[in-house]
């Protein structure tokens, strides 16, 4: 069974740090494209990065893009999400999803629960 | 990165149809293709449809999607209570690896 599982998320001040994690079991981490979708409070799904499988390949939204920084332990296969100079309006939830790529075309298969990140002072 | 256009909400009666248009330009969904995902409050979205119009496993063919363009949509027949949910496009930009998702629809069965 694939399973995603998300953690770290928490209070934080504007300006300030934060890892996420996504812990993920039952597929082979390594021939996927894990990416980071977020969701503000009451708003659509904003994508926010993705690593092909190998880690060769990294992008960013230009909202994130200089702030933020995807990688993964493949021992472990954990994905993590640095987030650094936090603003309010990062504040959402972060999934973790599992993506496909086949040709021109990237789809999310599996998703995890979510972790609330709230950028407040 | 301009997002996808989705109306914000549409409505049917139970058993009905209804149709969630998606709308992009030549940078996006004209040369690549569109998925869906379906959310309920609360929750994490779920793939419902794949490359335009196809279903993973599990999802009732109920659900249909087309892509003609710059445009796709998402066809749902038999409509149900339990289709009630907020529904999201989206595409990869291959050239540029990036993702882009619609705003979300937002499904009431009256």
């Amino acid at each position: 069974e694939v399973q995603l599982l998300e953690s770290g998320g928490g209070l934080i001040q504007p300006g300030g740090s934060l890892r996420l994690s996504c812990s993920t079991s039952g597929f082979t981490f390594n021939s996927y494209a894990m990416t980071w979708v977020r969701q503000a409070p009451g708003k659509g799904l904003e994508w926010v990065s993705s690593m092909s499988g190998s880690g060769d390949n990294t992008s960013y939204a230009d909202s994130v893009r200089g702030r933020f920084s995807i990688s993964s332990d493949n021992s472990r296969n954990t994905l993590f999400l640095q987030m650094n100079s936090l603003r309010v309006d990062d504040t959402a939830v972060y999934y973790c999803a599992r993506g496909r790529i086949v040709g021109a075309s990237l789809w999310f298969d599996s998703w995890g629960q979510g972790t609330l990140v709230t950028v407040s002072s | 990165q301009s997002g996808l256009t989705q109306p914000p909400s549409v409505s049917a009666a139970p058993g009905q149809k209804v149709t969630i248009s998606c709308s992009g330009s030549s940078s996006n969904i004209g040369n690549n293709n569109v998925s869906w995902y379906q959310q309920f409050p609360g929750t994490a979205p779920k793939l419902l449809m794949y490359e335009n119009n196809k279903r993973p496993s599990g999802i009732p063919d109920r659900f249909s999607g087309s892509k003609s363009g710059t445009s796709a949509t998402l066809g749902i027949t038999g409509l149900q209570t339990g289709d009630e949910a907020a529904y999201y496009c989206g595409t990869w930009i291959s050239s540029l690896r990036l993702t882009v998702f619609g705003g979300g629809t937002q499904l009431t069965v009256l």
